[in-house]
């Protein structure tokens, strides 16, 4: 399996611009994680969903971010509109059953 | 709750000497422990965990932990550092009640120094 994989890798943009960072979970993995990790607050849990199911939102910082999972295979991690304080390297993760999970690669994101 | 710390957030060590990284844990119930790597622009690897059982837990690259209850603590340790070790290192804690949110500490970056 080649990992979790995440697009892109880098995201470089203005203020008040939407963003789309994207996931692609391991396959046959039941849970998927969106974590930020920042230098002030460290790694934080954003969302998390168990067989596509959002279960715990409320890592989420406001009502500008929003996650979906259609299916067992992608989810994504939409900021609308973005702002600067939102530059931060994305991850996400994926694991069968557990709380522990294979990390992606992250998407580092710079709002400008 | 649970929470996490870990002491230092910068630790050197010379290669071939004894790598130890602190962690001690705050948990309401028995809590799953974790180790991750993170090497630059690299996602978090799970080096290892504990969850019940044996409280010396041994994980990828030699190194290896011990939940102690006592001292609420899950100390990362290797016998001996090699250059490809630094990086930085983060403990986290989960409770097994389901709630499967992992709470990371602050992370501490690991040099070798030749």
């Amino acid at each position: 399996d080649a990992g979790v994989i995440q697009s892109p890798r880098h995201e470089v943009t203005e203020m008040g611009q939407e963003v789309t960072l994207r996931c692609k979970p391991i396959s046959g993995h039941d849970y998927l994680f969106w974590y930020r990790q920042t230098m002030m607050r460290g790694l934080e849990l954003l969302i998390y969903f168990n067989n596509n199911v959002p279960i715990d939102d409320s890592g989420m910082p406001e009502d500008r971010f929003s996650a979906k999972m259609p299916n067992a295979s992608f989810s994504t991690l939409k900021i609308q509109p973005s702002e600067p304080r939102d530059s931060a390297v994305y991850f996400c993760a994926s694991s069968l059953g557990g709380a522990h999970g294979y990390f992606g690669a992250g998407t580092r994101l710079s709002v400008l | 709750a649970q929470s996490v710390t870990q002491l230092g957030s910068h630790v050197s060590v010379s290669e071939g000497a004894l790598v130890l990284l602190r962690c001690n844990y705050s948990s309401s119930v028995p809590p799953y422990l974790f180790w991750y790597v993170q090497y630059p622009n690299q996602g978090l690897q799970l080096l290892l965990k504990y969850t019940t059982g044996a409280t010396l837990v041994k994980g990828i690259n030699g190194f290896e932990a011990e939940f102690k209850k006592s001292e609420t603590s899950f100390h990362l340790t290797k016998p001996s550092a090699h250059m490809s070790d630094a990086a930085e290192y983060f403990c986290a804690v989960s409770d097994h009640s389901g709630a499967n949110n992992l709470f990371f500490g602050t992370g501490t970056r690991l040099t070798v120094i030749p």
